[in-house]
């Protein structure tokens, strides 16, 4: 079965730091990959995707990811995170003929001021 | 262009009540699919929906849970008999059309803003 790891649990950060979150997945077909961002009390937003095409992937907010197909990687990396970084970030992959996302646990991103 | 909708955003039961959750899913989207979100964990599938069909049930439990996307309206997931341990958040997300290999661009699923069901 599919499945992703996300590494890190809870990682606590100050501000103008750089951030790399893992992400590691187990398929090994063609994936469509993402990352997804939940601020406190808030729904899931799309940071950012990869489906084909350049490796290194840009998103909103100063995210990239990178996807490394040797490694079965798609780590989310910012060079210089603000406290409104704060949040909960996720990764995600389609595999196979699922329809549905299969998530990582996630990573608790604290950005102290 | 409104986002997904879902109601209510908070939901209090008591055991053996049951629960209805809805999801309106973006303008133009056919397809809907459910995941809940337990604490500390990330969101797992339940069910995949089109329009009058469920395309894929693998993950919803076999017993009290049951959804659907009716032609008119939203889609609901229903929950009988609740018990403490169906207490998570329960997010829908939309996408505009089935994948294939050549359209990726439209397989992004957008969330709604979840309903937070708590049994009491």
């Amino acid at each position: 079965a599919q499945s992703v790891s996300q590494h890190n649990h809870h990682v606590i950060l100050s501000e103008a730091a750089s951030l790399e979150l893992g992400c590691n997945y187990s398929y090994g077909g063609t994936v469509n990959l993402f990352w997804y961002v939940q601020y406190p009390g808030q729904h899931l937003q799309l940071l950012l995707k990869y489906f084909s095409g350049d490796p290194l992937v840009k998103g909103i907010k100063g995210f990239e990811a990178e996807f490394i197909k040797s490694k079965f990687s798609f780590n989310l990396r910012k060079p210089s995170v603000q406290w409104s970084d704060t949040a909960e970030y996720f990764c995600a992959v389609y595999g196979g003929s699922q329809g549905n996302l299969i998530f990582g646990k996630g990573t608790k991103l604290s950005v102290k001021p | 262009n409104a986002g997904v909708m879902q109601n209510p955003r908070h939901l209090v039961r008591r055991r053996g009540q049951e629960a209805r959750l809805r999801c309106s899913p973006m303008k133009g989207h056919s397809h809907v699919y459910w995941y809940r979100q337990l604490p500390e964990e990330g969101l797992k599938f339940m069910v995949y929906l089109q329009k009058e069909n469920i395309i894929d049930e693998s993950g919803m439990p076999k017993e009290r849970f049951s959804a659907e996307f009716p032609k008119e309206g939203p889609s609901i997931l229903r929950i009988q008999q609740v018990v403490r341990g169906d207490s998570a958040a329960y997010f829908c997300a939309s996408s505009p059309t089935i994948r294939t290999r050549v359209s990726h661009s439209t397989d992004t699923q957008y969330f709604g803003p979840g309903t937070r069901l708590t049994v009491l």
